[in-house]
């Protein structure tokens, strides 16, 4: 029982490139979200998920797209990234109505 | 989902109780008050949550208010490995759960020797 798993742990990307950050989970939870985390600050709601081929916004979505084929997994995908996307992004999940499982983050530079 | 309001940091003596103020004074009756900290970085790690009983576990015990518009997290004998960002956020119950959590500034607190 691994948790959940994001990867890669650390990434750099040039502006302008795309990139899709992993998300997994192997407890059978309906539910997953992404957050980001800028310095100093709380962690910001991107998108979230309650179940496989269901997805709504968060309070940042824009820029980010996702998508949920598996209850297994969700990627975020960052289209055209942009040094205001520098950050460290969590993946969560959690059956419902239970606390959320974070995993370690992704980090990540935009120069 | 209702706000809440934390002080933004606290220090606390090794092995004394840490008693961590939240406020939600909005909060409607199918809230529930969840706890999460961070420790440096890591992603947050849920403690406790509670709706209108105080509630106690292996990590820590949660006392809400009579008129839930506010509670404290105490934990019990503070460590060095307790210094975390602390996190107070209510979420709603049932249907209109959608798992999703609005994290504010949180409290730092500095468990000193």
């Amino acid at each position: 029982n691994a948790g959940v798993t994001q990867t890669p742990k650390f990434q750099v990307l040039k502006t302008g490139q795309s990139m899709t950050l992993q998300c997994a989970q192997d407890m059978n939870h309906e539910y997953m979200s992404w957050y980001r985390q800028d310095p100093g600050m709380g962690l910001r709601l991107i998108h979230y998920s309650v179940g496989a081929g269901i997805t709504d916004q968060g309070e940042v979505p824009n820029g980010y797209n996702v998508s949920r084929s598996t209850t297994e997994d969700f990627p975020l995908r960052l289209l055209s990234a942009a040094p205001s996307q520098t950050s460290v992004y969590f993946c969560a999940s959690s059956p419902p109505n239970q606390p959320q499982h974070f995993g370690d983050g992704t980090r990540l530079s935009i120069l | 989902d209702a706000k809440t309001t934390q002080p933004p940091s606290m220090d606390c003596a090794e092995g004394r109780a840490a008693n961590l103020p939240c406020n939600h004074s909005t909060i409607s009756g199918n809230e529930y008050v969840y706890w999460y900290r961070q420790i440096h970085s890591q992603g947050p790690q849920y403690i406790i949550h509670g709706l209108k009983n105080n509630e106690t576990n292996e990590m820590a015990s949660l006392i809400i208010t009579e008129d839930r518009k506010s509670s404290t997290l105490i934990l019990p004998h503070a460590t060095l490995r307790d210094t975390a960002v602390y996190y107070c956020i209510v979420r709603v119950r049932g249907s209109g759960n959608t798992g999703k959590l609005i994290f504010g500034q949180g409290t730092t607190l500095q468990v000193k020797p």
